[in-house]
């Protein structure tokens, strides 16, 4: 596709479960980046990745978050033991390169109950 | 996780005016800043864009304004339409790393 691609964009899991987030970014971009937004709040960073570089994950609030990106190809957030608390839109955006414009995905709600 | 406040402010004006959303940004090592529109339900979308070495950037109906000195950065929307309702999102690029401002929601009053 054209854009970031981002599934399931729903998910509505039980307290505990473990969840796994897909992002697709646009082909060509080595820049991704993860963010959680909390209704009505800004962009909460997470993690970037940047091409085959060391990932810089500042942002992951817990143990119970991890993320990958095999290349520069798909991303996967995935979320432990999942906590009332997680629930969120994760958004997902991928650049060509650094320091330009992302593209965001329309993102995943998930809602932990 | 990392952002600049977790409140969003609120911005009504009447359509067919000018619009100014303001946005204080937190490091001054930052080199890039972009301003994002973001729709009920959507992700967030590039409006316009600035480097630290302009002050002043101008696009369709848009605006991009930079103070360096004060970590200022604001967006202007010249006569604003309905459409223009959204929240709008300044955001920094410090060290590669995309740090978004709290955003504003824009409402606009037909």
């Amino acid at each position: 596709g054209a854009g970031v691609s981002q599934s399931p964009s729903n998910k509505v899991t039980e307290k505990g479960k473990d969840v796994e987030l897909r992002c697709d970014p646009i082909s060509g971009h080595t820049a991704l980046y993860w963010y959680r937004q909390r209704l009505g709040q800004g962009l909460e960073f997470l993690i970037y990745f940047q091409g085959n570089s060391a990932p810089d994950k500042s942002g992951l609030p817990s143990d119970r978050f991890s993320a990958e990106r095999t290349g520069e190809s798909v991303s996967t957030l995935t979320i432990q033991r999942t906590q009332q608390e997680d629930s969120a839109v994760y958004l997902c955006a991928s650049s060509p390169w650094t320091n330009t414009e992302a593209f965001f995905g329309q993102g995943t709600r998930l809602t932990v109950v | 996780g990392e952002s600049v406040g977790l409140h969003l402010p609120t911005l009504s004006v009447q359509e067919g005016d000018n619009s100014i959303i303001n946005c204080a940004y937190s490091n001054s090592a930052s080199d890039y800043f972009i301003w994002y529109k973001q729709e009920s339900g959507k992700g967030p979308q590039f409006i316009i864009d600035i480097r630290s070495n302009m002050d002043k950037r101008q696009g369709q109906r848009v605006t991009v304004l930079l103070n360096k000195t004060v970590k200022h950065l604001s967006l202007q929307i010249a006569a604003t339409q309905p459409g223009d309702s959204a929240v709008y999102f300044c955001a920094e690029n410090l060290r590669d790393k995309v740090i978004f401002g709290p955003g504003t929601s824009l409402s606009v009053i037909p």
